[in-house]
């Protein structure tokens, strides 16, 4: 089983509501990600958890907080979004062999969030 | 210069035709490479390592020039459905591998 499974596969939200994302892996992979893609943009990374404990938060609104139940699973929690967040939200997984030079990311379909 | 760079395109090429981009990174020490293909809303989904050597996968090519510090991805017998963007991605040296970077895309269109 190589694949990374996120739900919901589209989401359109108010900006006073609360809604979750969730990723779920079962390829023993412990290093886990969030990542935002814009419209013709790369994907820009949001949050990492190593052995399901967040390593990097790359200065992501605290509207945006993620956790990590265990070692399969990645939630995105949401609150209050901004319509500046529609975005595509793409989860992955990695490995996570520490130090390792050679990690390979593997996807999920990702969320498409609309905020209106 | 941006730490990983590549030509945004597109690509118009017809099919059965060679097509070859490139990427450049800014890090002499970055020690893994690869290529991911992107299709309009879906997922990145990793086309192929990037090896010293230079490897291939049917009728993809990937290389590797330290020196100049770039990558190369070379298509060959363009078919209708390798129309994509193509990135590239870079990880940091050993330690870092969390925060690779991923280039800008080039977007291919191959025209029947």
């Amino acid at each position: 089983d190589t694949e990374v499974t996120q739900t919901p596969k589209h989401l359109v939200m108010g900006m006073t509501n609360k809604k979750s994302l969730k990723c779920e892996q079962h390829m023993g992979h412990r290093a886990m990600y969030w990542y935002k893609q814009k419209a013709k943009k790369p994907p820009e990374l949001m949050f990492v958890y190593s052995y399901e404990k967040l390593s990097i938060n790359e200065s992501v609104p605290s509207r945006f907080s993620p956790e990590c139940p265990n070692s399969s699973l990645l939630n995105l929690h949401l609150h209050a979004l901004q319509p500046e967040d529609s975005a595509l939200y793409l989860c992955a997984s990695s490995p996570g062999q520490g130090g390792a030079t050679n990690e390979k990311l593997f996807f999920g379909s990702g969320t498409q969030l609309s905020v209106l | 210069r941006k730490e990983v760079e590549q030509d945004p395109g597109p690509f118009n090429v017809p099919e059965g035709a060679t097509v070859a981009f490139n990427c450049t990174y800014s890090n002499s020490a970055s020690q893994s490479f690869f290529w991911y293909r992107q299709d309009c809303r879906k997922e990145p989904k990793l086309l192929m390592s990037v090896y010293s050597s230079g490897n291939e996968d049917g009728r993809f090519t990937a290389q590797l020039n330290r020196a100049s510090q770039y990558i190369s991805l070379l298509i060959r017998d363009s078919k209708l459905s390798d129309s994509a963007t193509y990135l590239c991605v870079v990880n940091p040296p050993s330690g870092g591998y969390q925060k690779v970077t991923f280039g800008t895309g080039t977007k291919l269109q191959v025209i029947p």
